[in-house]
């Protein structure tokens, strides 16, 4: 979707290194979410924003750490990657909680 | 919390046929469901949506069908073609709720046979 996008693409890293992928919006939109997705669990929340410099975490957040300074933009953080966080990694967005959500096209990130 | 599960990991349809995608979820208070698409290699994509005080929704070749009662929800797809072939997901919310979540399936793969 043109609204939203996510950078890198793919990305290949060493255990123990910092990582950060970004969320990029246009639309303007208040929420912004992060999941992962990992065969045989589906997609999974690790954190998400309702608003700048509100964020909440999700289901899986252990490991990571998010930042939303503008609107625009959702940064998710792996602070010391590990090989269990090889996975892709999507972000999402919506006006409010009368909408789905639009993803982005995924970050593959592979912890080697 | 919500819990929602697919009754189907694959199905295979032939080309032409409908195709009947089902979705179970366990909290009654859920009010908003959306279904899902996600092609291999991309984001899921939005195919539909429904809510609670609705039974039916018809978009352009899909339905959503909703029955409250056994916390069921299904996507039909009429005369399936090969385009169709991907990762079907359904997810659902309490929209009212503090703080706005959907909670997905695992996803049924639908693979349409020429």
């Amino acid at each position: 979707d043109a609204g939203i996008t996510q950078s890198p693409r793919h990305k290949v890293t060493e255990t123990g290194t910092p990582v950060t992928l970004r969320c990029h919006q246009t639309e303007n939109h208040r929420y912004m979410y992060w999941y992962r997705q990992d065969p045989g669990h589906g997609l999974r929340l690790i954190h998400y924003s309702y608003g700048v410099k509100d964020t909440d975490k999700g289901e899986v957040s252990d490991g990571y750490s998010v930042s939303r300074s503008k609107t625009e933009d959702f940064l998710l953080t792996l602070e010391s990657a590990t090989s269990s966080q090889t996975s892709v990694y999507f972000c999402a967005i919506t006006m409010d909680r009368n909408y789905g959500y639009t993803f982005g096209s995924g970050t593959r990130l592979t912890v080697v | 919390g919500e819990n929602v599960g697919l009754h189907l990991p694959t199905l295979s349809v032939q080309e032409g046929d409908n195709s009947i995608i089902n979705c179970a979820y366990s909290n009654s208070a859920s009010d908003y469901f959306i279904w899902y698409k996600q092609e291999s290699g991309k984001g899921p994509q939005f195919i539909i949506d429904i809510r609670s005080n609705m039974d039916k929704r018809q978009g352009q070749r899909v339905t959503v069908l909703l029955n409250k009662t056994v916390k069921h929800l299904s996507l039909q797809i009429a005369a399936t073609q090969p385009g169709d072939s991907a990762v079907y997901f359904c997810a659902a919310t309490i929209s009212g709720a503090g703080s706005y979540q959907l909670t997905f399936g695992k996803g049924t793969k639908l693979s349409v046979i020429p």
